[in-house]
This record gives structure tokens, sequence and C-alpha cells, in this order.
């Protein structure tokens, strides 16, 4: 069964400095792969996602993520947060275009003023 | 206007009783989704429906039941509450099943005492 590894489950950095979430799933043919974020008390919004193509994607708010087939990751980097940037980070993936999407289980990011 | 909306948004019930959560979206999605989120954070997909058909159905309580009356809705029914039901749960939708953006949302925190 496919999964996901989030390596941090916290991660403070100060204000204006850069971040990256570190995201590994289990290897497979195909992979398709997602970053989700949650602010405090809401439900959770897409960040960016890696379906094919180019392995650098870019997501809202600043965000961007690398595939990296070889070593399964799919790391999540931001160059300057802000305090708003504060929240649960969730990297998800699926096997296949049908299939369930599988959560990680999340990283929370806390941004020092 | 809410896209993805949730009733109740706080739940708290006494073991033993029968609850229901409320879910609709007004973005004339085809699938929805029931998601579990613990106390740690963890999101754990419970049902998933396309059309009004029931496409995912893991591993949960068969005290569980969802239901889909059209599209539009799903609805999250819990029998005989156990404290370990106590969670934040999240409905979710997207345009088609798969790999495509869902949409969360605000979630319901239920505690059962």
């Amino acid at each position: 069964a496919q999964s996901v590894t989030q390596l941090d489950s916290q991660v403070p950095v100060f204000e204006e400095a850069p971040v990256e979430l570190r995201c590994n799933y289990s290897s497979s043919v195909s992979v398709y792969l997602f970053w989700y974020v949650q602010y405090p008390n809401q439900g959770l919004q897409l960040l960016l996602k890696y379906l094919s193509g180019s392995t650098l994607v870019k997501g809202i708010n600043g965000f961007e993520a690398e595939f990296n087939k070889s070593q399964t990751s799919f790391h999540l980097r931001k160059p300057s947060v802000h305090i708003s940037d504060t929240a649960e980070y969730f990297c998800a993936v699926a096997k296949t275009s049908y299939d369930k999407v599988i959560f990680g289980p999340g990283t929370s990011l806390s941004v020092i003023p | 206007d809410t896209a993805v909306s949730q009733t109740p948004k706080y739940l708290v019930t006494q073991m033993g009783n029968d609850k229901s959560i409320k879910c609709e979206q007004n973005l004339g999605h085809d699938t929805m989704y029931w998601y579990k989120q613990d106390s740690k954070k963890f999101l754990k997909i419970m049902f998933s429906y396309n059309n009004k058909e029931l496409i995912i159905n893991e591993t949960v309580p068969n005290r569980f039941s969802p239901k889909s009356p059209d599209k539009a809705h799903l609805n999250l029914h819990i029998n005989s509450l156990e404290l370990g039901d106590s969670a934040v749960y999240f409905c979710a939708s997207s345009q088609a099943r798969g790999v495509n953006e869902q949409f969360f949302g605000p979630g319901t925190r239920l505690t059962v005492l």
C-alpha cells in the first residue's frame, strides 16, 4: 500500500527565513503527489500538486515543491516565510489517477516573529 | 457563499448516543468524502461517494453509516457513540474521483463524554 512519511512533526522558523518541509513516499511505478495546508481551526486547502511533467511545481502563497523520483521525495519549500504561514502542512499521495489520496501525518510549521 | 459546509460545527454528546453530521457542497462536484482527524492531526479517509454511489469504504466500525441523498449532500450517521469517536470530522468534495483537488469543509468537532 502507498504510504507517506513526513519526518518533521514540528518546524519552527523565524519570519522571513526560508523553510523546507520534507516528504517521502513509498516507491511506486507511478505516483501523484500533493501538499495541502490546514490553517488553525479550518479545513485543508490545496497548495500544489504533481501529476506529471515538470518536476518543479509552483503553488499558491509562494510555495513550491520538487518531485525527486530517485529519492522518492516531494519536499515543500518557501524562500521567505510570513507569520500567516503558521499552519499544519500535509503531504499526500495517490498511486493511480483513480486511487484514493493517502495523507501523511502532517508537519506543524510555526513562524516566529 | 460557502463551497463546502458542515453542520453542526461542534457536537458534544454522551457515550451511547446516536448523532448525525450533515455536509453540503455547492460546487457541482460529483465526488464527496468523509475524513476523520484525530487529536494528533492524523487524517484518515472513511468514505467516498461518486454520484451517490459508495466507492471508498475504509475499515470503519459499522456504527458509522454514510448516506448521500443527492450529489450535493453527504451525511454521516454514528450509532452508539464511543469515547474513541471523539475527533474532528471533515467533509470534502472534488470534481471527480481520484487525483482531483479536494475542497474541504470547516470540520465538525465531535466530543463524546
